[in-house]
């Protein structure tokens, strides 16, 4: 069981350059979920799935698009990447809102 | 108001201490409590459930008073190891911004 993995783990962009961050789940959740964090500040949620073919905005959505084409993947697009979105990116899932969440290990982005 | 408070410390105590924090939540109708553990640049990890009845892990104990709208938890004979960040959550996506907990030696 390799619980909720991330793709990639580091990566840097150029302002205006797009790339699509992976989150794959084993654990058969209906729930997935993307945060930020940034430096002294809580996880603050982007968009979320509450199953396959579905997704909802979050706290921080702007920049960001999402899909979750499969039940075990959630992708999260930047479509033209600005310095803001400079963060470590947090992949979470969950069998439903009423339970803990499961996080991967984070993809951590810089935009130059 | 925020939906999930915390203080953001941090918290400085020796090894051996004993330290408690609390999370206030703003909905009443929240059903679901946790508390996560993250340590510096990794993910949040559960610690624990947060039960009506209170629970207790170990050095850990959690409770919640539903009356004040508030979870606590508390660690007995703090390690060096238990140095971290500790995140309450009342479900429904919320979390709380976290509370830094370092133990001296």
């Amino acid at each position: 069981n390799a619980g909720v993995t991330q793709t990639p783990k580091f990566r840097v962009l150029k302002t205006g350059q797009s790339m699509t961050l992976l989150c794959a789940q084993d654990m058969n959740h209906e729930y997935m979920y993307w945060y930020r964090q940034d430096p002294g500040m809580g996880l603050r949620l982007i968009h979320y799935s509450v199953g396959e073919g579905t997704t909802a905005k979050g706290e921080v959505p702007d920049g960001y698009n999402v899909s979750r084409l499969k039940k075990q993947n959630f992708l999260l697009g930047l479509e033209s990447a600005a310095p803001s979105q400079t963060s470590v990116y947090f992949c979470a899932s969950s069998y439903s809102d009423y339970y803990e969440q499961y996080f991967g290990p984070g993809t951590r982005l810089t935009v130059t | 108001r925020k939906e999930v408070e915390q203080d953001p410390g941090p918290f400085n105590v020796p090894e051996g201490a004993t330290v408690a924090f609390n999370c206030t939540y703003s909905n009443s109708a929240s059903q679901s409590f946790f508390w996560y553990r993250q340590d510096c640049r990794k993910e949040p990890k559960l610690l624990m459930s947060v039960y009506s009845s209170g629970n207790e892990d170990g050095r850990f104990t959690a409770q919640l008073n539903r009356a004040s709208q508030y979870i606590s938890l508390l660690i007995r004979d703090s390690k060096l190891s238990d140095s971290a960040t500790y995140l309450c959550s009342t479900g429904k996506l919320i979390f709380g911004q976290g509370t830094t907990l370092q133990v001296k030696p």
